[in-house]
Parts: structure tokens; sequence; C-alpha cells
């Protein structure tokens, strides 16, 4: 069976803090995706990124920041000099075939 | 242009009685997924369309749930005789490709279902 571990339930920073958001995955499938989705106080899922399992390069996209690590089944999540406007629920998700797994989430707060 | 909207956006039933959300898609995605999600926990997958078909529907939690795509845009979720357990947040969620969920999903702002 497929699952999405994110140990963090909740973290709290100061605004300017650096954050990362850990992931562990389980999966037996050679090809899948991983995604990060946030869901901000309005509750409406808004897509961050999405990586293939063959593709294990970081990506870097303004202060957010993806480590995709196969040897450890990890995709952590970094939020650089984080604002308060980062304050969410942050979810990872595995997805094989027509299913999508979801993380149970980390909500973050970002205190000014 | 428009992203995926569902309504209503809440709902409140008594237990027993039947509901019906709806989410209507961004024109021209192939798929169109559903999830619950109860408060404080991650969506929970329920059933797939491609186009009419629908293609996976393990996740729903029993026969009182029914999802339908008639037309291969707008769908529909069904509850019958609602329990208490239903109570979460239903959200839509379409992709443009086929195939299931290797795609970008684009979420709707969900249903808040509340059985009394």
């Amino acid at each position: 069976a497929q699952k999405v571990t994110q140990a963090q339930t909740e973290i709290s920073v100061v605004e300017k803090e650096d954050v990362t958001l850990d992931c562990v995955y389980e999966t037996r499938d050679t090809t899948y995706y991983l995604f990060w989705y946030k869901q901000p106080p309005s509750g409406e899922l808004v897509f961050l990124i999405r990586r293939n399992s063959f593709d294990e390069q970081n990506e870097i996209s303004g202060r957010y920041s993806w480590n995709f690590q196969k040897s450890t089944s990890s995709f952590n999540f970094t939020i650089t000099a984080s604002q308060v406007v980062d304050s969410a629920v942050y979810f990872c998700a595995l997805s094989e075939g027509f299913k999508t797994i979801f993380g149970a989430g980390t909500r973050l707060f970002v205190k000014a | 242009g428009a992203g995926v909207s569902q309504s209503p956006r809440y709902k409140v039933a008594k237990r027993g009685q039947d509901v019906a959300l709806r989410c209507d898609p961004i024109s021209g995605h192939v798929s169109l997924f559903w999830y619950q999600q109860a408060l404080g926990q991650g969506p929970e997958f329920l059933t797939y369309f491609q186009n009419e078909a629908q293609l996976d529907k393990s996740g729903l939690p029993s026969d009182r749930f029914f999802a339908e795509r008639p037309e291969g845009s707008v769908s529909t979720l069904k509850i019958q005789r609602t329990q208490q357990e239903d109570s979460a947040v239903y959200l839509c969620a379409s992709s443009f490709l086929a195939g299931g969920s290797t795609d970008t999903q684009y979420f709707g702002p969900g249903t808040r279902l509340t059985v009394l």
C-alpha cells in the first residue's frame, strides 16, 4: 500500500526564518509522481510543484525549494525567509494511476 | 479563465436526508476527481472520471455514495441517507490530461457538509 507521512503536525516560526517541511513516502512502483499543495485559511488547495520519480534534480522557485531524495523516499519542502502569508497547511501527495494519496498535512504558522 | 467551481459551498442536512453536490470543472479538462476531507486531515480520494467514464470508484466509503458525470463535464456527488460521519468538506479537482492523477490537479473551494 502506498503511504505519505508528514511527521510534523504543526510548525511555528518567526517571519524571515527558514523552515523545512518533511515528507516521506512509500511506494512499490518505479514510476510515480510527487506533489506539494498549499491550503490557506480560505480552504482551496493550491498547486505548488509536481515531480516525477525519474527527475531527482532539486528545484527552486523564488523562496521555495524542494529536495527530492529517492534513496530515502523523501521529498522535503523549504521556504526561505518565511512571510506571514506563508501561513497555511501544506500537503505532500503521491500519485499512482488514478489515485492521489495525501499526507495528513503540516500546519505552518508564521508570526510577524 | 474560470477555475473549478462547486455548489453549494455549505450544506446542512438532517441525518437520513439525501444530498447532491455539484462540481463544474475547468472547461476542456478531461479528468475529474472527488475527495473527502475530514477536519484536520488530508483529502481522501473518492472517485475518478475520465470524460464521462468512471474509471475508479474504490474510495467511495459505502454504497450510499454515488457519483456521475454524464456528459463529461459537470459532475454530481450524491450521498443517500446521510450519516453524521459523512460530515466533511468534499473537494472536486480537475486536470487537463487523461490517465489519472499524474497531471496537476486544480481544486475547487469545496462543499462543507454538516449532517445533524
